[in-house]
């Protein structure tokens, strides 16, 4: 596609129940990466894919939450039992192949309201 | 913690001049990069500078880099309304594997007409 797509890019839940946000890449990036950004804050690190290597989850904040890829395609991100200080705009961003300083693209964000 | 921290927070400038923003970090970086974000959505990549580079333009951006400090700075030049958004730099930190980044906390930018 012509640039990383995330869906739904709104969504309002119960506290408890859980959501799974979405991202496409962009066709033939190897690296894909999640992010979360609460309202008026910086960029958090989620997690990170790369190609087939196991993926760095360093940045999860808790193992309600948990990420995953097929191949070098969609990712989903998944929150289980949802709680209010989850409600943050959620990141996807994807990037070229190999090592190297390149730039990330980011996709629109799917903005979570944990009512 | 975030390895990059932007100075000031938030600024505030009439159309025309010039804004500057600043950026801190920690680490041995590979390389530094600056985005640009509106209304809370996704970022847009702005500009990369090297660790070996000192200084990058492009367009009415410019960047430095002092790694002896560890600090950048990014200018914008004659600025417009449409320059109004979040500004955040990254860094990829040196000996990482990946390509992956660590962003700032970011500088909000009003450009008022």
């Amino acid at each position: 596609g012509a640039g990383v797509s995330q869906s739904p890019s709104n969504k309002v839940t119960e506290k408890g129940k859980d959501v799974e946000l979405r991202c496409d890449p962009i066709s033939g990036h190897t690296a894909l990466y999640w992010y979360r950004q609460r309202l008026g804050q910086g960029l958090e690190f989620l997690i990170y894919f790369q190609g087939n290597s196991a993926p760095d989850k360093s940045g999860l904040p808790s193992d309600r939450f948990s990420a995953e890829r097929t191949g070098e395609s969609v990712s989903t991100l998944t929150i289980q039992r949802t709680q209010q200080e989850d409600s943050a705009v959620y990141l996807c961003a994807s990037s070229g192949r190999g090592q190297g300083a390149y730039e990330q693209y980011f996709g629109p964000g799917t903005r979570l309201t944990v009512t | 913690s975030q390895q990059g921290e932007e100075d000031p927070q938030a600024l505030s400038i009439q159309e025309g001049e010039n804004a500057t923003m600043n950026c801190s970090y920690k680490t041995s970086i590979n390389n530094l990069q600056w985005y640009r974000q509106n209304s809370g959505r996704g970022l847009v990549h702005l500009i990369l500078i090297r660790s070996n580079e000192r200084e990058k333009h492009s367009g009415r951006l410019r960047v430095t880099l002092d790694t002896s400090k560890k600090s950048s700075s990014l200018l914008i030049t004659a600025s417009r309304a449409a320059d109004t958004a979040s500004y955040f730099c990254a860094t990829d930190r040196l000996g990482n594997a990946g390509n992956m980044l660590t962003f700032g906390g970011g500088t909000r930018l009003m450009v008022k007409p």
